[in-house]
């Protein structure tokens, strides 16, 4: 699976919009873009994912760029409780999920 | 909403136990997995499970871990003889299909002494 770079920590006013960036560069035609985020030491709570289109659900969208080399995920209005480490996780079809470090977000009053 | 639940959340052992760590995946989800994660490291790959064995496992999945499926709603990983640096959140997961999500239960927190 290819490769994703996201920077270390973020921060985050509440009620404001939090644009989470990933580079994958690598990633190949049939590479499927997961994010995923784990609060404290919760499981992993999955959020989004997307092959190629912009994607929306309740808890966020995903922003695919037309080469599909990056992605941003947006938390359109930030809450204390979105504060956690975001993983931005390319995957295979078939293949295991393969965790990074993670953007640490922190949102604040 | 469906969830993957875990069992025990939290355990303390010694050192040279054995441990099972059970989870309960989502009632249609056929793909099982195990991850662990380190106080203040990434969550890590264990072993992948479906049809009743596993289909991947990392190199960390030694001869002292096993994974079992004891009936038709338990999943289960084995630790034969625990070591410190066994001390660990441990992390089951289940998908309905290969290529599907995967959703991440809460965790079992193991702390070996």
């Amino acid at each position: 699976d290819a490769k994703t770079t996201q920077p270390t920590s973020m921060d985050c006013a509440e009620g404001r919009a939090a644009n989470l960036p990933c580079n994958h560069s690598t990633i190949s035609g049939n590479e499927y873009v997961y994010w995923y985020r784990q609060i404290h030491s919760q499981g992993p709570q999955y959020i989004i994912h997307g092959l190629k289109n912009n994607e929306t659900n309740e808890m966020a969208s995903l922003i695919i760029t037309e080469d599909r080399k990056s992605s941003t995920l947006i938390l359109p209005h930030a809450t204390l409780r979105d504060t956690a480490v975001y993983y931005c996780i390319v995957r295979g079809g078939y293949n295991k999920l393969i965790f990074g470090a993670g953007t640490r977000l922190a949102v604040h009053p | 909403e469906p969830e993957v639940t875990q069992t025990p959340s939290h355990q303390v052992t010694q050192m040279g136990q054995e441990v099972i760590l059970r989870c309960v995946p989502i009632s249609n989800h056929l793909y099982f997995y195990w991850y662990r994660q380190i106080l203040g490291q990434k969550v890590e790959f264990l072993v992948s499970f479906y049809n009743n064995e596993i289909s991947e496992k990392s190199e960390i999945f030694d001869d002292q871990f096993s994974v079992e499926r004891p009936d038709g709603s338990n999943f289960t990983l084995k630790i034969r003889s625990t070591k410190l640096e066994d001390s660990a959140m441990y992390f089951c997961a289940s998908s309905s299909g290969s290529g599907n999500t995967i959703y991440f239960g809460e965790g079992s927190w193991l702390t070996v002494v």
